[in-house]
């Protein structure tokens, strides 16, 4: 099975300030990469998702690259507001029923 | 927009009691799924379900536990006989099953699961 470690676990900045995720997994043919951002008591939303075939995805303040070779993916988020402060999960897709391991979360606090 | 509903939101339940989670996945969606999430844990896969059919489990998803469609629009997890490890967080999923490997999964609200 798959295996995705995330770092960090917990990550503090100031508002405006850019914020980075990372993630690796262990599964060369895992092909599609989802970032949840779940805020406390809520469900995991859907933030941004990439697959295999694209390195790099961006919908507005929000980035997503991959590095397919390397197995890794990034998180990008700039401009970062107190609205974005949640816990921030990666997850790898590893077989063909899509099934979704996690990685253990990032705690983003945005400082106003 | 759809979204995937979960019933109830909070159960609370001796051991050794029965549970049944219920989950109402999006319509036109075929893949449904269950995962956990203990308190300030990451989540975890438990069972992905298609074609009225278990096509996926994990170790956790052992004989205590099963699913069911009992009919178009439920899926639920029941645990036969609860645990006090079985606290957390219970999230239905469903996806479209239109592109094996790569669908985007929706998360419906949870159900809080608390063990005695």
């Amino acid at each position: 099975g798959e295996n995705v470690e995330q770092h960090p676990s917990t990550l503090s900045v100031q508002e405006g300030d850019s914020a980075v995720i990372k993630c690796t997994y262990s599964d060369s043919a895992s092909n599609y990469f989802p970032w949840y951002k779940q805020e406390l008591g809520k469900r995991p939303q859907l933030i941004i998702d990439i697959r295999s075939n694209v390195g790099e995805k961006k919908d507005q303040r929000i980035a997503v690259t991959l590095n397919k070779t390397a197995k890794h993916f990034s998180l990008h988020i700039t401009e970062t507001q107190p609205e974005d402060s949640a816990v921030y999960f990666c997850a790898a897709s590893w077989n063909r029923y899509s099934t979704l391991t996690f990685g253990k979360g990032t705690m983003l606090l945005v400082s106003p | 927009e759809p979204e995937v509903t979960q019933t109830p939101s909070h159960q609370v339940t001796q051991m050794g009691q029965e549970v049944i989670l219920r989950c109402v996945p999006i319509s036109n969606h075929l893949y449904f799924y269950w995962y956990r999430q203990i308190l300030g844990q990451k989540v975890e896969f438990l069972v992905s379900f298609y074609n009225n059919e278990i096509s996926e489990k994990s170790e956790i998803f052992d004989d205590q536990f099963s699913v069911e469609r009992p009919d178009g629009s439920n899926f639920t997890l029941k645990i036969r006989s609860t645990k006090l490890e079985d606290s957390a967080m219970y999230f239905c999923a469903s996806n479209e099953g239109l592109e094996p490997y790569t669908d985007t999964q929706y998360f419906g609200p949870g159900t809080r699961l608390t063990v005695l």
